[in-house]
C-alpha cells in the first residue's frame, strides 16, 4: 500500500490566489514527521515545510502552512497568494519514528502546480 | 556556504559499463543520502550516511550499487555493470539535525543515461 498518496497530478491556480494540495499518509508509527518540497523545472528540490505529529499546531512558513489533519492522516499544504514562481512539482514526503537512524524520507507521487497569470 | 553539489550534471554510458556519481554535502552536515527519481516518479531512497557509516543501505536495488563516504563529506555512488533501468536523476541530500525536523537539503542530481 502507497504510504504517501497525493491524489492530484496536476493542479491549476489564478496568480494571487490560495491552492490546497492534496496528501495523505499511512503510519502506524505514532511518531512521524511530514515534509512538503518543492521541485522547479531545474531539478533541485527545495525545503518547504515541515510538520511533527506531535505538533500541537499547524505549521506555517511565510505563504505555506501545513493543514495537518491527524485523525485523518491528511497534511495538505496551502499555498496562500499564488505567484508565478510557484509554478513546480509539490512531493509530500514522511518520516516514520523521531530520527536516529530511521530517517530516509518516504515520497508521494507529487503534484504538478501551474499558476496562471 | 556552498549547497550540496553533485558531478557530474549528466552522465551517458554505455550497458554493462560503471560509473561512479559524486555528491559533496554541506559542510558541517553530518548525515548524507541518496536518493533515484525515475521519470514521473516520485523520488526512491537508495542509501544513508551518518558520518562515514551507512545505518541504512535498505534501498539499495542490486549489488550493482555500492556507496561510500569518505572524511565525514563526500560520497561516491557507484553502479555496476550499467543497466538500462539504471536510467534516472541520482539526488544527493544532506542534513545537519539529528532529531526534529532534519530537513535535507538537496544538491541539483546528476542526470543519467544507460543506451
Amino acid at each position: 500500500a502507497q504510504k504517501i498518496t497525493q491524489t492530484q497530478p496536476g493542479m491549476f491556480v489564478q496568480e494571487k490566489e490560495a491552492v490546497t494540495l492534496d496528501c495523505t499518509y499511512d503510519t502506524s508509527d505514532p511518531s512521524y514527521g511530514l515534509f512538503w518540497y518543492k521541485q522547479p523545472s531545474s531539478g533541485e528540490m527545495i525545503f518547504l515545510i515541515y510538520q511533527g505529529s506531535y505538533d500541537q499546531q499547524n505549521a506555517t512558513e511565510g505563504r505555506y502552512s501545513l493543514n495537518f489533519q491527524k485523525a485523518r492522516k491528511s497534511a495538505n499544504l496551502v499555498i496562500s497568494a499564488s505567484q508565478l514562481g510557484d509554478s513546480a512539482m509539490y512531493f509530500c514526503a514522511m518520516r516514520e519514528g523521531q530520527g536516529g537512524n530511521n530517517r530516509k524520507l518516504i515520497w508521494g507521487l507529487g503534484t504538478s502546480l501551474a499558476v496562471n497569470p | 556556504g556552498a549547497g550540496v553539489s553533485q558531478s557530474p550534471s549528466n552522465k551517458v554510458t554505455e550497458k554493462g559499463k560503471d560509473v561512479e556519481l559524486r555528491c559533496d554535502p554541506i559542510s558541517g552536515h553530518t548525515a548524507l543520502y541518496w536518493y533515484r527519481q525515475s521519470l514521473g516518479q516520485g523520488l526512491e531512497f537508495l542509501i544513508y550516511f551518518q558520518g562515514n557509516s551507512a545505518p541504512d543501505k535498505s534501498g539499495l536495488p542490486s549489488d550493482r550499487f555500492s556507496a561510500e563516504r569518505t572524511g565525514g563529506s563526500v560520497s561516491t555512488l557507484t553502479i555496476q555493470r550499467t543497466q538500462q533501468e539504471d536510467s534516472a536523476v541520482y539526488l544527493c541530500a544532506s542534513s545537519q539535525k539529528v532529531f526534529g525536523s532534519a530537513e535535507q537539503y538537496f544538491g541539483p542530481g546528476t542526470r543519467l543515461t544507460v543506451t
